[in-house]
């Protein structure tokens, strides 16, 4: 089963409104989560890296001041699309790091689409 | 040069059929080596890890590293058409670091 939910998974919202994205390890503490963007037919975006307790790190374009990540406990990350625009719409997808598991493995979430309207 | 590179097809074989999926890195460093699954407007499943050279086999499907060529491989034997998704690789050089991501392979199975 799911190792990391990812909700909502649909969310339409007007522009200039802000959206939060959740993102949860249900089984295991995650110190480190990174968070996604995937257009259509297209290879993953690295956006940034949370770690638990600290300040998330931002891949060179990425607009921190846009897009809020917060990692306040070690099984919920989340992701604020402030003033969002509709080029924002996307696929925005989680991972997660599960340090106990054997291998050194991430596990995604399910995804959120996201539609500014 | 990009640290991880992946043929992004589109790659079509019948049902049945074996499928060779490989990608090339460019880090001798990477030990830690995975194949995610997508299906379209999904997340990526973890289908299968492995740690530094060697075979896994987990059902129909096998890992393989050859970490001397830099190259790994995932086969997927017996093909079905719910086989049918985007294949990526993975691989990182120590726990919690970073992870570099091929662009994908997209497979389609005929029935």
């Amino acid at each position: 089963g799911a190792v990391v939910s990812q909700h909502p998974s649909r969310v339409i919202c007007k522009s200039g409104t802000s959206v939060k994205i959740e993102c949860r390890s249900l089984d295991f503490q995650a110190t480190t989560m990174f968070w996604y963007r995937q257009f259509p037919k297209q290879s993953l975006m690295l956006m940034a890296t949370s770690n638990e307790g600290s300040k998330a790190t931002y891949e060179q374009g990425v607009e921190k001041d846009k897009f809020l990540i917060n990692h306040a406990s070690l099984t919920l990350s989340t992701l604020t699309v402030t003033s969002a625009h509709p080029e924002d719409s996307s696929f925005y997808i989680c991972s997660a790091w599960d340090r106990g598991r054997p291998g050194n493995t991430i596990y995604f979430g399910e995804g959120s689409w996201l539609t500014v309207v | 040069q990009k640290e991880v590179e992946q043929d992004p097809g589109p790659l079509s074989v019948p049902e049945g059929a074996i499928v060779s999926l490989n990608c090339t890195y460019s880090n001798s460093a990477f030990q830690y080596f995975m194949w995610y699954r997508q299906y379209s407007r999904k997340g990526p499943e973890l289908l299968m890890y492995t740690y530094s050279s060697g075979n896994k086999e987990d059902g129909r499907f096998t890992a393989q590293v050859d970490k001397s060529s830099k190259y790994i491989s995932l086969f997927i034997r017996d093909s079905q058409p719910s086989d049918s998704a985007t294949y990526l690789c993975a691989m990182s050089a120590n726990t919690g670091n970073q992870f570099y991501f091929g662009t994908g392979t997209s497979l389609t199975v005929i029935p």
